[in-house]
């Protein structure tokens, strides 16, 4: 059965640091492109960015780039999302979603304010 | 960056009738390998999404035959026919040709 967890969410301040973690099982971790997708309350879904097999590649969307980063450990299959310079629209329940955005984990809240 | 439009917003339906959700992209979804990446899903309240249709037309593993998909370039159909209770909730379509990019969603409630 395919599982992903995520963890890892909490409350921050504007400005902070967060890293979120996705631990999957059920499948071949290494074989799949990951990605994180991330959901407002109340509001709809929105692709933040991927990471490549190896996690040599990786791709952002523009409202996130440069301010989070997606790395990956096949070792411990394991996803993880590092979120700086965090702002108030960032808050919103993160998913990991494997590469062909078949299965999904239950998302981890990530709230922004002062 | 291509954009996806899902109507109507919201959708109200008696149970047993017939849903119909349109996507329309700003561009061709068709990719270069001729495979059109066009997903749909549903996300009921307090869970996350789930696949029903993968590129256009295929169900996935487990959904009913109430279910189809089915469009081509630009436009694309969800339909829910025979709805039951447990359809409701959010539906959204994703494309995945051209980087990734979903549609706003479209609620569906119970008249």
């Amino acid at each position: 059965e395919v599982k992903l967890v995520e963890s890892g969410g909490g409350l921050l301040k504007p400005g902070g640091s967060l890293k979120l973690s996705c631990v999957a099982s059920g499948f071949t971790f290494s074989n799949y492109w990951m990605h994180w997708v991330r959901q407002a309350p109340g509001k709809g879904l929105e692709w933040i960015g991927e990471i490549e097999y190896d996690g040599t590649e990786t791709n952002y969307a523009p409202s996130i780039k440069d301010r989070f980063t997606i790395s990956r450990d096949n070792a411990k299959n394991t996803l993880y999302l590092q979120m700086s310079s965090v702002r108030s629209e960032d808050t919103a329940t993160y998913f990991c979603t494997e590469g062909f955005f078949a299965y999904w984990g239950q998302g981890t809240l990530v709230t922004v304010s002062s | 960056d291509v954009v996806l439009t899902q109507t109507p917003v919201s959708l109200l339906i008696s149970l047993g009738g017939q849903a119909s959700i349109s996507c329309r992209s700003s561009q061709s979804l068709v990719h270069s390998n001729g495979n059109t990446y066009l997903h749909w899903y549903l996300q009921k309240p307090g869970q996350s999404p789930q696949l029903l249709i993968y590129q256009v037309s295929n169900r996935f593993s487990g959904i009913p035959d109430r279910f189809s998909g089915s469009g081509s370039g630009t436009d694309f159909t969800l339909k829910i026919s025979r709805v039951e209770p447990e359809d409701l909730g959010v539906y959204y379509c994703l494309q995945r040709t051209h980087n990734r990019t979903f549609g706003g969603g479209t609620k569906l409630e119970l008249k």
